[in-house]
């Protein structure tokens, strides 16, 4: 399984961009890439996910790029309700996966 | 429309004691099923998955056992309850391509 790398914690004010970077240099072939939000006392909820290239969604955007080593979640205009743990992960999905989930990144916005 | 149940919500339990936590998912059919385990600030980890009615695999050797006496349901228990089975635990179906559907989470405390 591919091993993916976040940034343990970021901060950003209400109305910015937000880009939270995930390394996962062994990404194989068939993997593709899905980020999940998490808020305290909840199940992760499924943000986006992609292959390759750039996904867009309602919520979110997804960047990668060729080399699929890394990926980027990208949050437009974030407000306060952001807040929460963004988790990056790397599997297949067309199989019986066992995604591990790493320690994810904590986002704190403010006013 | 696919929905995912598990309950209890909270649960205190004393060392010792057994547990059984259960999910059940509706609106689809052969799902993959899954349980986690988060301890308070740290990531998830996966402790069994099931690809169909009596398959279990085990991601961890530990205290507890899972259990998928039908489709959509899966169980996860334990005889005898440790200090350290502390967390919160979550079921999850999915890895088709559309992502993880994660339940609403049981936080278990042992006393």
């Amino acid at each position: 399984l591919a091993k993916t790398t976040q940034p343990i914690s970021m901060d950003s004010y209400e109305g910015q961009e937000v880009n939270i970077t995930c390394s996962h240099n062994n990404i194989a072939t068939n993997d593709y890439i899905t980020w999940y939000q998490q808020f305290p006392s909840q199940g992760p909820r499924f943000i986006i996910q992609g292959y390759k290239t750039k996904v867009t969604n309602e919520v979110a955007s997804l960047f990668i790029p060729a080399d699929r080593k890394s990926s980027t979640l990208s949050l437009p205009r974030v407000s306060l309700s952001d807040t929460a743990v963004y988790y990056c992960l790397v599997g297949d999905t067309g199989t019986a996966s066992k995604l591990t989930f790493g320690t994810g990144t904590r986002l704190q916005v403010t006013l | 429309s696919q929905t995912i149940h598990q309950w209890p919500a909270t649960l205190v339990q004393p060392v010792g004691s057994p547990l059984s936590l259960e999910c059940t998912v509706e609106g689809t059919s052969n799902p993959n099923l899954y349980w986690y385990r988060q301890a308070a600030g740290r990531g998830l980890q996966l402790l069994f998955y099931s690809v169909g009615i009596g398959q279990i695999s085990s991601e961890v050797p530990q205290n507890l056992s899972a259990s998928r006496p039908q489709d959509r349901q899966f169980i996860l228990s334990s005889k005898k309850l440790l200090l350290s089975d502390s967390g919160f635990y979550l079921c999850a179906w999915g890895g088709q391509g559309d992502g993880y559907t994660f339940g609403s989470g049981t936080r278990l405390t042992v006393v």
